[in-house]
């Protein structure tokens, strides 16, 4: 079946660093884009950033483009969430979800979560 | 960027009662909608994805219509494990934005 688990969460202070990972099975990860998606407490979802299934391509929320870079190693079954310049505002339950479609470029839904990581943005 | 506005913000039903969720769209996004079910502490789930398709083991009291700006999720038939948060979400674009979500409470 497959499975997301996202790992690399956890408190930082305002303008450090953070990487997410997030381990992908039960499927053919490499065919998949993936995408990563955010909760802030008590708030509703926001989009992120995703990356194509062959690391072809990547799009960004304009909340965080400039600081934050998705990247994936197929070889590993993982993608991963670089963030830069953290601000408290970041601070959110992370989730990582697979693009609904396989092998593709066009926008489509997401059909798997991850249980999603909790990162907290704090002096 | 395309904003998606759902309506009502919360909603109060009883088991069995019929619900009705809304969703606009500030422009056309043909039928490129999903719906997302969320219950406290656990990730989202799709419900529906190209505004009616049912994703596979979704329960068919759940149906959804609408097309360019104006969506609708229905429940014909509310059900204890029902109550949770429902997202609508336009992937037309490269943005994926989402609603700000309805909450189903027990009434």
């Amino acid at each position: 079946q497959v499975q997301l688990v996202e790992s690399g969460g956890g408190v930082v202070q305002p303008g450090r660093s953070l990487r997410l990972s997030c381990t992908a099975s039960g499927f053919t990860f490499s065919n998949y884009g993936m995408h990563w998606v955010r909760q802030a407490p008590g708030k509703g979802l926001e989009w992120v950033a995703v990356i194509w299934y062959d690391g072809s391509n990547e799009f960004y929320a304009d909340s965080v483009k400039g600081r934050f870079t998705i990247s994936r190693d197929n070889s590993k079954n993982t993608q991963y969430l670089q963030m830069n310049s953290l601000r408290a505002e970041d601070t959110a339950v992370y989730y990582c979800a697979r693009h609904a479609i396989a092998v593709a470029d066009v926008p489509y839904y997401f059909d798997y979560w991850g249980q999603g990581i909790l990162v907290t943005v704090s002096s | 960027d395309i904003q998606m506005t759902q309506s009502p913000s919360t909603l109060s039903a009883s088991v069995g009662d019929r619900v009705t969720i809304s969703c606009r769209a500030s422009q056309n996004i043909r039928t490129w909608l999903a719906w997302y079910q969320q219950k406290p502490g656990k990730a989202p789930n799709v419900l529906i994805y190209q505004v009616s398709n049912l994703e596979s083991g979704v329960p068919s009291r759940f149906s959804g219509s609408g097309s360019g700006t104006e969506f609708t999720l229905t429940i014909s038939s509310l059900q204890p494990d029902d109550f949770a948060t429902y997202y609508c979400q336009e992937y037309s674009s490269y943005s994926w934005t989402f609603g700000q979500g309805t909450k189903v409470e027990i009434k």
